[in-house]
């Protein structure tokens, strides 16, 4: 079993809808919790960051994570063309350095 | 320009071949990494390294190598090329962020690699 389970799709929605993204996971050590955005051809960047449980909104971005569901979302309001790419979800412990552990990412196309 | 530098952004060689795929970057950053990318299995960790005498392996490093010729400049080679290396590899930096926060990482362009 993989540490973290993505889906990868694709997915296809139509611009405009609520897009939702998710991973699962299976070590409960897992502390911080990001999104990584990465479009065709270019290299993954940072897009959400949060640490712990709870939630983050950033615009029409909103990540959770549920610890106790070891599960992850990320929700895109309003979704645009401009946000077709594939989204990775990324997890690592706490403290020092600890590396990043991906999950095989979700591709997301959004049309007109 | 670009913090986060890779070349080649393509390659195509033989098998058997020693290859090499450099990484530069401008953001002055201590830590840097190389990642390769396959469909369905995500980014996995090949080596780090977390200045120019600490060199550390990651989960997949069987088959290559790597040289940190200074702070900017991290270096992955592949001694003898095989096909199953073909794959998109990443170069990323970071560097320690507030404390107890984990690092952002920042990614280049990438490399697309194919061995025949």
């Amino acid at each position: 079993q993989k540490e973290v389970e993505q889906d990868p799709g694709p997915l296809s929605v139509p611009e405009g809808a609520i897009v939702s993204l998710n991973c699962t996971y299976s070590n409960s050590a897992f502390q911080y919790f990001m999104w990584y955005r990465q479009y065709s051809r270019k290299g993954p960047e940072l897009l959400m960051y949060t640490y712990s449980s709870g939630n983050k909104e950033d615009g029409r971005f909103t990540a959770q994570v549920d610890k106790s569901s070891k599960y992850i979302s990320l929700f895109i309001r309003d979704s645009q063309p401009s946000d077709s790419a594939t989204y990775l979800c990324a997890m690592s412990f706490s403290g020092g350095y600890n590396k990043l552990i991906f999950g095989a990412g979700t591709r997301l196309a959004v049309h007109p | 320009d670009a913090d986060v530098t890779q070349t080649p952004r393509n390659r195509i060689t033989k098998t058997g071949k020693r290859i090499m795929l450099e990484c530069s970057q401008t953001k002055g950053h201590d830590r840097m990494y190389w990642y390769r990318q396959d469909p369905g299995l995500g980014l996995r960790l090949i080596y780090y390294s977390f200045d120019v005498k600490d060199i550390n392996k990651g989960e997949i490093s069987d088959g290559y190598s790597v040289s940190r010729q200074a702070q900017a400049k991290f270096s992955l080679s592949l001694e003898s090329a095989i096909p199953n290396q073909t794959a998109l590899y990443f170069c990323a930096t970071s560097d320690l962020g507030t404390s107890g926060r984990t690092d952002e990482q920042f990614f280049g362009p990438g490399t697309r690699l194919t061995v025949l």
